[in-house]
């Protein structure tokens, strides 16, 4: 199975800060990795797929950027709806697989 | 609008089953692979299932192998979950999702508690 280790596990920032998350896979997925954000009590919301394509109605302070086994989410400029977990998850290979999440929470 | 709702959760004994039902809208059901997901309280996310457009192909965490069963009924624009022999670890808000690739839409969840 493909394991992927996201980094950090926890952050805490400000508003307007710029921030990145990390995804680090077991084995090269290609292109085949995307990005959601969950806030409490609510379902995953789709970011970006195919490492770097936003999807439709998502900020572009919003991007992502990677190849083989290493991927970046990054937010230029963190707004307050933004505080939330953020998982990726590889669709090269079943059994597909998420990263463990990054909270990102208010400094 | 796409709309995908899930139903069928609930307090279930260790070595029941359960079955889960999603409903679709706004969108071609038939022309979708789907999946389910869950979430175990306080946890992350874990892919459990998916299947192809018509039914005829379906995949599995190894956790589930066994005792879940995908499938769906296109003329009712239905995904289901049978899980049977369920555990304490089976315990999770269950999602079901869109797959077009990636999971572009997904409902809201149920919540299935397996416990004594």
């Amino acid at each position: 199975d493909i394991q992927l280790t996201q980094s950090p596990s926890f952050l805490s920032a400000s508003v307007g800060d710029r921030v990145t998350i990390t995804c680090r896979a077991s084995q090269g997925v290609r292109s085949y990795l995307a990005w959601y954000q969950q806030k409490p009590g609510q379902a995953p919301k789709l970011l970006v797929y195919a490492t770097s394509t936003l999807q439709s109605g998502v900020p572009s302070r919003f991007s992502g950027s990677g190849s083989g086994t290493e991927f970046t989410l990054t937010i230029s400029s963190l707004q307050p709806e933004d505080f939330a977990t953020y998982y990726c998850q590889q669709l090269n290979t079943y059994p597909l697989t998420f990263g463990g999440g990054t909270k990102v929470e208010i400094k | 609008e796409v709309q995908l709702v899930e139903s069928g959760g609930g307090l279930v004994q260790p070595g029941g089953s359960l079955r889960l039902s999603c409903g679709a809208s706004g969108f071609t059901f038939s022309s979708y692979w789907m999946s389910w997901v869950r979430q175990a309280p306080g946890k992350g996310l874990e892919w459990v299932a998916n299947i192809k457009k018509d039914g005829s192909e379906t995949y599995y965490v190894d956790s589930v192998k066994g005792r879940f069963t995908v499938s769906r009924d296109n003329a009712k624009n239905s995904l289901y979950l049978q899980m049977n022999s369920l555990r304490a670890d089976d315990t999770a808000i269950y999602f079901c999702a869109r797959a077009t690739l990636y999971l572009d839409w997904w409902g809201q969840g149920t919540l299935a508690i397996v416990s004594s």
